[in-house]
């Protein structure tokens, strides 16, 4: 069936580099993206979202990458710091009505 | 302004009985969902509430219900526990409905449900 899912479960970075992290959707009908957060303890947080008309979306030390040909997101984070360390999820919405989430990918970053 | 709030944070609860579960959106939000988190499955979506109504529900048991208050807050119920509803559950509000762009999902931390 339909899904969406991140490339690798776990993602181990040192401090200042960059961090890259993929997610791959497989219905060509969704629309509206977005990138959460999850800390030990807590909720997912929102981080950064873009619609399927948009190649690219840029935030405050984040981009997201859309690549609608193969069906594949990326949350480029800059700099790296230990407070980026937690779960990243990636979700899509399709039909208006049907957000799913990834499994997601535990980021380390090692000082 | 003050988040999406959980109450409890944590339960403990044996095979059969029920619980209920509480979340307060964000202020001026109209939409709840909740969602089921587990290692294995990751999060699974529940159900979605705005305006009170029920607008979309995922694929999981009559067991599990929930409504909302005219004042937009939620609650959540399970019937007849079961160890496999051990679980983080996750409340999210939205300003609208998720027919609408642009309009992420902000949740709450939580209620971790143990059933033993």
């Amino acid at each position: 069936g339909e899904s969406v899912g991140l490339h690798l479960p776990t993602l181990s970075v040192q401090e200042g580099d960059n961090s890259i992290i993929n997610c791959a959707y497989s219905n060509s009908a969704s629309d509206y993206f977005i990138w959460y957060k999850q800390e030990s303890g807590k909720g997912p947080q929102f981080i950064i979202d873009i619609r399927s008309n948009m190649d690219k979306r840029q935030g405050q030390r984040v981009t997201v990458l859309l690549n609608k040909t193969v069906k594949h997101l990326s949350l480029q984070i800059a700099a790296t710091q230990p407070g980026d360390s937690a779960v990243y999820f990636c979700a899509d919405l399709y039909n208006n009505n049907d957000m799913r989430f990834g499994a997601g990918t535990r980021l380390t970053v090692k000082p | 302004k003050a988040g999406v709030t959980q109450t409890p944070r944590y339960l403990i609860k044996t095979r059969g009985q029920q619980v209920t579960l509480s979340c307060s959106p964000i202020s001026g939000h109209r939409s709840v969902s909740w969602y089921q988190q587990t290692p294995g499955q990751g999060l699974q979506f529940l159900f979605e509430y705005f305006s009170e109504t029920q607008r979309n529900k995922g694929n999981f048991p009559g067991r599990f219900s929930g409504r909302q208050f005219s004042n937009s807050r939620s609650e959540m119920n399970v019937s007849t526990l079961e160890l496999g509803d051990s679980a983080l559950y996750l409340c999210a509000s939205s300003p609208t409905d998720r027919s609408s762009y642009n309009s992420p999902l902000h949740f709450g931390n939580g209620t971790r449900l143990t059933v033993t």
